[in-house]
């Protein structure tokens, strides 16, 4: 899986959209961009993932750049549950493995 | 649907002794299985693949005697730790590939916090 890079930390007042950006200069054709969360001693949670084209999904939006080098994950109206650590990952469907970095630390502040 | 339990949730126990902790995908069958270690302020660390049906394929530096996995249906994977120490102390996650996120998605169960004493 290529390389991803995020900032190690972001806030974002609630109510407002967060967006989370994510860097994959080196991903390859055939690698998707997946985004997960997790919340404090939890499991990650599955958000969303994309190819080529912007998707959407009750929880999330995700925005692709036309060259698929980086990417922002968004969410519209940000709530004091979506405090977590949001990882991106570039993952190609003939590698099992997924590879998680060290992700965005995302706090919401009332 | 997409949801994985793990059970226990948390667990102590004393050193030397076998833990069990099972990994289900409860609306969905998961023909891959992973085992995966969190240290606190750390990222997930991979363990191990499980295919049902077949052994596991463990990353480098994980002990497989130690670190026991049996996938033997394809909504139930288990991973016993042998002969616990306190350095085995971790958060245990496992996630099953699946689900209606597609055939290549992983759904991760809620974790299992060891505590070896």
């Amino acid at each position: 899986d290529a390389k991803t890079t995020q900032p190690t930390s972001m806030d974002c007042a609630e109510g407002r959209a967060a967006n989370l950006p994510c860097n994959h200069s080196t991903i390859s054709g055939n690698e998707y961009v997946y985004w997960y969360r997790q919340i404090h001693s939890q499991g990650p949670q599955y958000i969303i993932h994309g190819l080529k084209n912007n998707e959407t999904n009750e929880m999330a939006s995700l925005i692709i750049t036309e060259d698929r080098k980086s990417s922002t994950l968004i969410l519209p109206h940000a709530t004091l549950r979506d405090t977590a650590v949001y990882y991106c990952i570039a993952h190609n469907f003939g590698n099992e493995k997924l590879t998680f970095g060290t992700g965005t630390r995302l706090t919401i502040i009332p | 649907g997409a949801v994985v339990s793990q059970h226990p949730s948390r667990v102590i126990c004393k050193s030397g002794t076998s833990v069990k902790i099972e990994c289900r995908s409860l609306d969905f069958q998961a023909t891959t299985m992973f085992w995966y270690r969190q240290f606190p302020k750390q990222s997930l660390m991979l363990m191990a693949t499980s295919n049902e049906g077949s052994k596991a394929t463990y990353e480098q530096g994980v002990e497989k005697d130690k670190f026991l996995i049996n996938h033997a249906s394809l909504t139930l994977s288990t991973l016993t730790v042998t002969s616990a120490h306190p350095e085995d102390s971790s958060f245990y996650i496992c996630s099953a590939r699946g689900g209606s996120g597609g055939a290549e998605t992983q759904y991760f169960g809620p974790g299992t916090r060891l505590l070896v004493l």
